[in-house]
């Protein structure tokens, strides 16, 4: 069974980027969907976007386009979400998950990453 | 993209009772919905998958239907833990989207 870990607390200024890493342990994200999911205090879950390392594709929720980039890097079996311009209201927790390709039963989730944007 | 409803927003029960929580999709997403559970503090935990079948683990007082636009989860006998925010997702189409949520709470 694959474990997820994310990176820890992060602080950050307007306008700067933050990069939250995702680690899979006990497996790889070979033949895995990854997606990004963010919540911001007391507000419900938002998809931002996701990638499939074996087909090589990713897409974005619409609002995040442009803002977010989802990558992976095989040889560490690590997925990453970069978010760049942030704002206060990009303050939330971030949470990585992933699902085995064409298993819908399972699903994975890091234990999420507090992504603060304060000046 | 896929816009999700829930509806209540909240849900106040008793322990025992039945609940009922609906999902209602702005285009047919066939099978492809979800539910989660989340309580405060933790990750989203999937109860249900592919809009009928529950996930590893999850009780049988757990159940969803529908299909197309209209889905609902149902909890048969409300359990102390089963008090929490659940969400429904679409899995459908990317962008996957999710459901504002609803809250079941103690009444």
């Amino acid at each position: 069974q694959v474990q997820v870990v994310q990176s820890g607390a992060e602080v950050r200024k307007p306008g700067s980027s933050v990069k939250v890493s995702c680690k899979a342990s006990g497996g790889t994200f070979n033949n895995y969907v990854i997606t990004w999911v963010r919540q911001a205090p007391g507000q419900g879950l938002e998809w931002m976007g996701g990638i499939i390392p074996s087909f090589g594709t990713s897409g974005y929720a619409q609002k995040f386009q442009g803002r977010v980039t989802i990558t992976t890097e095989e040889s560490t079996s690590t997925a990453y979400m970069e978010l760049s311009s942030l704002r206060y209201e990009d303050t939330a927790v971030y949470y990585c998950a992933s699902r085995p390709l064409a298993i819908h039963s399972v699903d994975y989730w890091g234990q999420g990453t507090l992504v603060t944007v304060s000046s | 993209e896929i816009m999700l409803t829930q509806s209540p927003a909240t849900l106040s029960l008793s322990p025992g009772e039945r609940a009922t929580l609906s999902c209602r999709a702005s285009q047919s997403v066939s099978s492809y919905l979800a539910w989660y559970q989340q309580k405060p503090g933790q990750a989203p935990r999937l109860l249900i998958y592919d809009a009928s079948n529950r996930a590893t683990g999850v009780p049988a007082r757990f159940s969803g239907s529908g299909s197309g636009t209209d889905f609902t989860l149902t909890i048969s006998s409300l359990e102390p833990e089963d008090f929490a925010v659940y969400y429904c997702q679409q899995r459908d189409n990317w962008p996957l989207t999710f459901g504002g949520g609803t809250k079941v709470e103690i009444k």
